[in-house]
């Protein structure tokens, strides 16, 4: 019962480096979403894949590209690394493709932009 | 657009009190939804409840149960007698209904630390 997986758990960059987070789920959920966690801050959504093939902004995209490679993957990819970008990262999955779902998180990344 | 408070950023309690954790919404709209949502030492949120805006009722899981009031845009959470498992960062999160809708808007969480 993997639910979903990111990947890695833990990344330091440094100012100007780029990396992908990897996330996968496998409960053949239509939806899938990427939030950051700021320490004091609820969660915010950066973006969200609606259904494979689609991909869209959520409330904080700016410095952030997404891939929805195919219905199980969504990833999330920082271009130029900011020190701004210092949070935990979250990857989440819905059945379907509405706000009132119920959301099945992964584990977090955790990521430090010195 | 929408908003939620959570005043409470840390509790502390004694194992086997109970515990209420507070939340109170802001939205225009007259169909919604409302979550709780707990993350744990171990980092993944998992989800508790969801209750949409035309019901009213509260719910009872076990030692968690739920207060809804729509007139006091409340929606908080009650763990009885409390246990050590029970620590955790625990979420409120307000979403609007309908397709095209996608924006879940939590609260900052309210750190519950259960002292044995």
């Amino acid at each position: 019962n993997a639910g979903v997986t990111q990947t890695p758990k833990f990344q330091v960059l440094k100012t100007g480096q780029s990396m992908t987070l990897q996330c996968a789920q496998d409960m053949n959920h239509n939806s899938m979403y990427w939030y950051r966690q700021d320490p004091g801050m609820g969660l915010r959504l950066i973006y969200y894949s609606a259904s494979e093939g689609t991909t869209d902004k959520g409330e904080v995209p700016n410095g952030y590209n997404v891939s929805r490679l195919n219905k199980r993957e969504f990833s999330l990819r920082l271009e130029s690394a900011a020190p701004s970008q210092t949070s935990v990262y979250f990857c989440a999955s819905s059945e379907r493709p509405l706000a009132n779902e119920k959301l099945f998180f992964g584990s977090g990344t955790q990521l430090s932009v010195l | 657009a929408q908003k939620v408070t959570q005043a409470q950023t840390e509790i502390s309690v004694v194992e086997k009190e109970d515990v209420t954790l507070d939340c109170v919404y802001e939205t225009r709209d007259t169909t919604y939804y409302l979550f709780w949502y707990k993350q744990p030492p171990s980092g993944e949120l998992v989800f508790l409840i969801r209750r949409n805006s035309f019901d009213e009722q509260n719910e009872i899981s076990g030692r968690y149960s739920w207060n809804f009031q729509k007139s006091t845009s409340s929606f908080n959470f009650t763990i009885t007698a409390s246990q050590v498992v029970d620590s955790a960062v625990y979420f409120c999160a307000l979403t609007l209904s309908g397709a095209g809708s996608y924006q879940l808007t939590f609260g900052k969480g309210t750190k519950l630390s259960v002292i044995p």
